[in-house]
C-alpha cells in the first residue's frame, strides 16, 4: 500500500520559534496533500489543502500567515508553524492523494508538537 | 449542527462481542463514506470505503450506508483486543469541495479479554 511519512514524529520548541514539519509520499506521486490538526480526544480538523505547484487553500479560521504550506514537489509538502505559541501544541497529520484520480487519502503517522 | 456526528463513546466490550459504531451526516452532497481506525499517537488507517447505500463486508468488518436516512455504520464481528482503537467515520464531499474529508468525532473502543 501507499506510504506517507512525516518528519519529525515529535518536536518540542520554545514559544516564538518556528517549526517545520515534512510530509512525504514514499512510493507514489501526490498531486494533493492535506494538513490536519488533532487536539487530544478530538477528531481531525482539516487545516489546508495543497496542490503541487500552487498556493494552498486554507480552511476558514486557519491563519495562512501562521501556518505556511509549501508543496514544491509531487512527493513533498511542508507545514511551517511560525512564531509558535503553547496553544499551537497539537498533533499535526498530513495525508496525500495519488495523482491517478483515486479518492483514497493515505495518512502519515503524525507529528506531535509541544510549544513551551 | 456539525456536518458529521459520531457518538464519542467510550465503548467497552468483551472479546468476541459484536460492535456497532454509527455516524449521521447532514449534507446530501456527500458521496463517499469511509471508516478509519486510529491507534494512539498514530495516523488514521483506512478500514472501509464505500459510496453506495447498502452493506459492504471485509472480513470481520461490515460497513453499512443508508443515504435516505444519512446514516452510516460499522460493525465489527468477533471483536479482538487488537481492535481497541479510536474509530473515525469520514465522508468525502463531491462537487466543488471534492477531495475534502469531514471526520466525525471518533469513538474510542476498548475490547477487553
Amino acid at each position: 500500500g501507499a506510504v506517507v511519512s512525516q518528519h519529525p514524529s515529535w518536536v518540542i520548541c520554545k514559544s516564538g520559534t518556528s517549526v517545520k514539519i515534512e510530509c512525504r509520499s514514499l512510493d507514489f506521486q501526490a498531486t494533493t496533500m492535506f494538513w490536519y490538526r488533532q487536539f487530544p480526544k478530538q477528531s481531525l480538523m482539516l487545516m489546508a489543502t495543497s496542490n503541487e505547484g500552487s498556493k494552498a487553500t486554507y480552511e476558514q479560521g486557519v491563519e495562512k500567515d501562521k501556518f505556511l504550506i509549501n508543496h514544491a514537489s509531487l512527493t513533498l509538502s511542508t507545514l511551517t508553524v511560525t512564531s509558535a505559541h503553547p496553544e499551537d501544541s497539537s498533533f499535526y497529520i498530513c495525508s496525500a492523494r495519488s495523482g491517478t484520480g483515486g479518492n483514497e487519502q493515505f495518512f502519515g503517522p503524525g507529528t506531535r508538537l509541544t510549544v513551551l | 449542527q456539525k456536518e458529521v456526528e459520531q457518538d464519542p463513546g467510550p465503548l467497552s466490550v468483551p472479546e468476541g462481542a459484536i460492535v456497532s459504531l454509527n455516524c449521521t451526516y447532514s449534507n446530501s452532497a456527500f458521496q463517499y463514506f469511509m471508516w478509519y481506525r486510529q491507534y494512539s499517537r498514530k495516523g488514521p488507517e483506512l478500514l472501509m470505503y464505500t459510496y453506495s447505500s447498502g452493506n459492504k463486508e471485509d472480513g470481520r468488518f461490515t460497513a453499512q450506508v443508508d443515504k435516505s436516512s444519512k446514516y452510516i455504520s460499522l460493525f465489527i464481528r468477533d471483536s479482538q483486543p487488537s481492535d481497541s482503537a479510536t474509530y473515525l467515520c469520514a465522508i468525502l464531499a463531491g462537487g466543488t469541495s471534492y477531495g475534502k474529508l469531514t471526520f466525525g468525532q471518533g469513538t474510542i473502543l476498548t475490547v477487553h479479554p
